[in-house]
């Protein structure tokens, strides 16, 4: 099946250690979102690439970097975490050529955890 | 700036009930998309239904309904015959036009459905 994948599923990493999460995707979408999901608040979008074009949400933290290496691929990067990044990575993927409404489809996210 | 609110952080139902989970939203855009996605536990979030504003006429998939009134921006969303596999979080969303559009969550609603 077709499916948006992230790993690792469980991520820990101690305060002011990089970490990278993953996501791929078998959609062959040509766009890939990265949301940041904290408990009991709203998903919000850091950013996302149409094919290559890295496009930055204004209040996404120099801290957070993408990478997208190929149209399968997707990183987040997270230089130096601090206790307040600590949330549910979801990553999204869509088509917007597809002919219809652009649907995005999502992993089942990573848990960060910051000690 | 585009906002999404959902006041009913929980809801809980007995199976074979019906439900209702609401949804205000604020935007000064005409044409925009509207979304409820669902959460289960520790699973990828999934598309439940989707409205057009454009369109006058509620959508309705299978035991999933929508009540869209545009002009209170309200768009509550009924699920008729709960199920247990029903239980999750569900989140209203909005996406102002085409394209890599993001999706503006609200906080969710846990719903949770009993035997």
């Amino acid at each position: 099946d077709a499916m948006v994948i992230q790993n690792p599923r469980y991520q820990v990493t101690q305060f002011g250690k990089p970490v990278t999460l993953s996501c791929s995707q078998t959609l062959n979408h040509n766009v890939m979102y990265w949301y940041q999901q904290k408990s009991s608040q709203a998903p919000k979008l850091l950013f996302h690439y149409y094919d290559k074009d890295f496009n930055n949400e204004a209040d996404t933290p120099d801290n957070f970097q993408s990478r997208r290496p190929n149209t399968s691929f997707c990183f987040l990067d997270i230089r130096s975490p601090g206790l307040g990044d600590a949330a549910m990575y979801l990553c999204a993927t869509s088509d917007p050529t597809s002919g219809v409404y652009n649907e995005q489809f999502f992993g089942p996210g990573t848990r960060l955890t910051v000690l | 700036a585009q906002t999404v609110t959902q006041s009913q952080p929980e809801m809980s139902v007995q199976e074979a009930e019906t439900v209702t989970l609401s949804c205000t939203y604020d935007t000064s855009e005409n044409n925009y998309y509207l979304f409820w996605y669902k959460q289960p536990p520790s699973r990828q979030m999934i598309l439940v239904i989707r409205q057009e504003a454009y369109k006058q006429q509620n959508a309705t998939e299978n035991r999933f309904s929508v009540n869209f009134q545009k002009a209170a921006k309200s768009f509550s969303l009924k699920i008729s015959d709960s199920q247990l596999g029903d239980t999750a979080m569900y989140f209203c969303a909005f996406m102002k036009g085409w394209g890599t559009d993001k999706l503006i969550f609200g906080t969710g609603t846990r719903l949770q459905v009993f035997p």
